[in-house]
This record gives structure tokens, C-alpha cells and sequence, in this order.
């Protein structure tokens, strides 16, 4: 079945790029998403990569698709402490007439100061 | 725009009571999704629905787990006879077209003691 795998931790310090990393098994995906979620909180949409492009830039965040190795990185320019989060990529499998989206485990992201 | 609204955001139900998990979407959005996340594990898909409509169910449990969508009022998400596996946080979504773009509430934290 379709499957989305992240790496569970990332420290990196203030100031720093941080990259997050995702794979996912489903060609067929049309979007791919990143969210963020903040300790008790839902989840909030940062930004998602349609499956025909390489590169989405969008301020600090710059997020890279290779289609073919069904790799997805999120990138974090000048990490700050208020990054620190659980972020979450998710694939949308192609077909159907759901709009299900599956997720990944979730990296948890550490700023040190 | 109040965003998509959930409640109760906690929860507390003995073992082999029901809960009722609401959500009202973002107004004007017609699709609503939920999801299960487990502990330190990632957003599991459960179900999809339009008004009066159930569009894809595929994630939910067998037994004595039931979502409706009425024509007027919150969808519901109703659990009958927990067991405390069934603690989790349950989150809702909605879309105004059922394509990317999802937004979420910000979750029903259910605890089965």
C-alpha cells in the first residue's frame, strides 16, 4: 500500500538551515504536502509541490521533488526557535474520486539557541 | 472565517461509553475529512464525506465507529463502546472542493480511562 517515511528527529541551531526529508511510494501522487504542528495543536498547511514541478520556493521554505527517486525535502533557510515543530510531509495517491492524504510518521524538529 | 471548528478539545470517556466528536467546517467548504493520530505516530486517514454523503470510509474501523455529515449541523464522528485503544487525537479537515488545500481543526483529544 502507499507509504510516506521521514527520519523521526532533526537538531539543528538558530540561524542555521534545517532540511527535512520524506519518501513515498505512490507514482501516481498529484500533490505532495508539508504541514506543521506545534505541541497540542492541529495542523497547519506550510506549503505543498504539485507533481510536475522540481522546486517550490516560498520565503524562508524552499521545498525539492525528484519524481523519480520519490524523494521529497522540505528546507528551512535562518531557522528560528519558533520552527521547533513536528513536521509532517503527506502524499495524495492519484485515482479515485477521495482525496485522502497519507502521511508520515512526522520529524521533530529542535532549534537550539 | 473562524477556521474549522472542533469540539469538545478534550475528552473523557470510561470504557464502553460513547463519544461524540464534533466539527463544523470552514464556511462554504463541503468536504469534510477526519483523521486518527495515534501516539508519536502520524495522521491516519478514517473517512471522507460530503453533505448526507459518505465518499470514502476505507480507513475507519469495522465496528462501532460511525461519521455523518447531515444536511444542517457539524459532522459527528461517533465512537460506541471505547476501549482505551481508542485514545488518540481525532482531527477534522475540510475543503471547499475536495482537491488540495485542506485545513485542519485543531483536534478532539479523547482519553478512555
Amino acid at each position: 500500500g502507499e507509504d510516506v517515511e521521514q527520519s523521526l528527529f532533526l537538531s539543528v541551531r538558530e540561524g542555521d538551515s534545517s532540511v527535512i526529508n520524506c519518501t513515498y511510494t505512490d507514482s501516481s501522487s498529484t500533490y505532495l504536502y508539508w504541514y506543521k504542528q506545534e505541541p497540542g495543536a492541529g495542523l497547519q498547511l506550510l506549503t505543498y509541490i504539485f507533481s510536475n514541478m522540481d522546486m517550490k520556493q516560498d520565503q524562508r521554505l524552499t521545498v525539492l521533488l525528484n519524481k523519480k527517486d520519490k524523494h521529497l525535502s522540505l528546507r528551512i533557510a535562518d531557522t528560528q526557535t519558533g520552527d521547533s515543530a513536528i513536521y509532517f510531509c503527506a502524499s495524495s495517491p492519484g485515482g479515485g474520486a477521495t482525496n485522502k492524504l497519507i502521511f508520515g510518521t512526522g520529524t521533530l524538529l529542535a532549534v537550539q539557541p | 472565517n473562524a477556521g474549522v471548528m472542533q469540539n469538545p478539545r478534550h475528552l473523557v470517556r470510561r470504557r464502553g461509553q460513547e463519544a461524540r466528536l464534533r466539527c463544523s467546517p470552514m464556511k462554504g467548504h463541503s468536504h469534510v475529512y477526519w483523521y486518527r493520530q495515534l501516539p508519536e505516530e502520524g495522521l491516519k486517514f478514517m473517512v471522507y464525506l460530503q453533505k448526507e454523503n459518505i465518499i470514502d470510509e476505507s480507513g475507519m474501523p469495522k465496528e462501532r465507529f460511525s461519521a455523518e455529515f447531515p444536511k444542517e449541523g457539524p459532522s459527528i464522528l461517533r465512537i460506541q463502546q471505547v476501549v482505551r485503544g481508542d485514545s488518540a487525537a481525532y482531527f477534522c479537515a475540510s475543503s471547499p472542493t475536495g482537491n488540495y488545500g485542506y485545513t485542519f481543526g485543531s483536534g478532539t483529544r479523547l482519553t478512555v480511562v
